[in-house]
């Protein structure tokens, strides 16, 4: 089993739908966790945090619940320019490294 | 700020041939890693670093050399490349502080080998 799994994708939506992306981490000594975004190859870059509390920036939504060992993420009206490949990223800081999915695929169409 | 940078940008070897990529970062991270990126997966762990002097290897180390001599460098070394190793090669660093520990990533290494 892979230390964090994704919802495979590809995931097709209009302009303008809410999408909700899933991810599970199996390494309970985790400690941060984030989103990131790729685009066409390019380096990752950070997208946000993810806290316990649950976090919001503008349309996206990052929700963390440690004991199910589960991290989510929300995008709301949808747009093209969102069209990317996501990564979830679970750090564990004692070890000094970063995990990453294997990312989900979101295609916004007009 | 330059951040994190890695060279070359694109490279192509012969089978057997050896280089080595580049990553500099200029923002005094103790953590620097190595991934690859293979066609439609995710990042994989090549080998990491938490501080001068100190490696370990991740998922996927066997063919890969690393050193840290310095805080800002982190090279990768392709000990004799074959096709496989045929990919894209990103560089991060990120800080040990617990409330900062966002990695920073290079523009990517872009490894053919024929």
């Amino acid at each position: 089993r892979k230390e964090v799994e994704q919802d495979p994708g590809p995931f097709n939506v209009p302009e303008g739908a809410t999408v909700a992306f899933n991810c599970t981490y199996s390494n309970s000594a985790s400690q941060s966790f984030f989103w990131y975004r790729q685009d066409c190859r390019k380096e990752p870059k950070l997208l946000m945090s993810v806290y316990s509390s649950g976090n919001e920036d503008g349309r996206f939504t990052a929700q963390l619940n440690r004991a199910s060992q589960y991290i989510s993420l929300l995008i709301r009206d949808s747009k093209l320019s969102d069209s990317a490949t996501y990564l979830c990223v679970v750090n564990n800081l004692n070890a000094g490294k970063s995990t990453f999915g294997d990312g989900t695929t979101l295609t916004v169409k007009p | 700020n330059a951040g994190v940078t890695q060279t070359p940008k694109f490279q192509v070897l012969k089978t057997g041939q050896s280089m080595t990529l580049q990553c500099a970062q200029d923002m005094n991270h103790e953590y620097m890693s190595w991934y690859r990126q293979d066609p439609g997966m995710g990042l994989r762990l090549i080998h990491y670093s938490v501080g001068a002097g100190i490696t370990d290897q991740g998922e996927v180390p066997n063919g890969y050399n690393v050193s840290r001599s310095t805080t800002e460098d982190f090279p990768l070394r392709l000990l004799s490349a074959a096709p496989s190793q045929t990919s894209v090669y990103f560089c991060a660093s990120s800080s040990r502080d617990r409330f900062n520990t966002e990695a920073f990533f290079g523009q990517g290494t872009r490894l053919t080998v024929v």
